[in-house]
């Protein structure tokens, strides 16, 4: 059974940078194909993507967001993190770690999402 | 960057009801799209991959069409559980998603 669970701070100040941890089991990085992917929603709004991982390491950006995002994985631990540089109140929303497999773009397992304010 | 289009971004219903939402992207896209429900307060769940193809687990009534630019999820016969939010996801370059149609009770 694939879970994915997302953790990090609720209250970030701007211009702070934000860290997030995907904590994840019944599935491995070890494995060909598989990938794990950030995706956020400001309140009320549509998904957004934002980083993404894969088995070998290969990393995706989103282009308008690329010089603000780190995404990384521990393959030990069953982490992927991911930061995020210079934060401003419409950085708020909940941010959602995702499965994925084959090498693909689309994700069949998701995080319950967790919650993150920014503001002063 | 390619833009979705989702529309209608509402649309009101009656269970038994056909429910068609459609998708447009800005430039072509091939069969790379994907389909989502989301509940108020939960994470997306996947419906159908690759334009027409139903994920493990997904009832039927629900099916996927489209290439190129233009995109089509129905609903065959609306249930109680399907009145939810439903987004559309292009995975050809990058990714983006559209802005999402609301479901509701007629």
């Amino acid at each position: 059974q694939i879970t994915l669970k997302e953790s990090g701070p609720a209250l970030v100040k701007p211009t702070q940078t934000l860290t997030l941890t995907c904590t994840f089991s019944g599935f491995s990085f070890r494995s060909r194909g598989v990938g794990v992917g950030w995706i956020r929603q400001a309140p009320g709004k549509a998904l957004e993507w934002l980083a993404l991982i894969y088995w070998d390491d290969d990393r995706r950006y989103n282009p308008s967001l690329e010089s603000r995002l780190t995404i990384t994985k521990d393959t030990f631990k069953n982490q992927v993190v991911l930061t995020m540089a210079s934060l401003v109140p419409v950085d708020t929303g909940t941010y959602y770690c995702a499965h994925t497999h084959s090498n693909s773009w689309f994700f069949d397992y998701w995080g319950q999402g967790t919650l993150v304010t920014v503001s002063s | 960057d390619i833009q979705m289009t989702q529309f209608p971004s509402t649309l009101s219903a009656s269970v038994g009801d056909r429910v068609i939402i459609s998708c447009r992207a800005s430039q072509t896209i091939s069969n790379w799209l994907a389909w989502y429900q989301q509940k108020p307060g939960k994470a997306p769940k996947l419906l159908i991959f690759q334009a027409s193809s139903l994920e493990i687990g997904i009832p039927s009534r629900f099916s996927g069409s489209g290439s190129g630019t233009d995109f089509t999820l129905t609903i065959s016969s609306l249930q109680p559980d399907d009145f939810a939010t439903y987004f559309c996801q292009q995975y050809d370059t990058h990714s983006t998603f559209g802005q999402g149609t609301k479901v509701e009770i007629k």
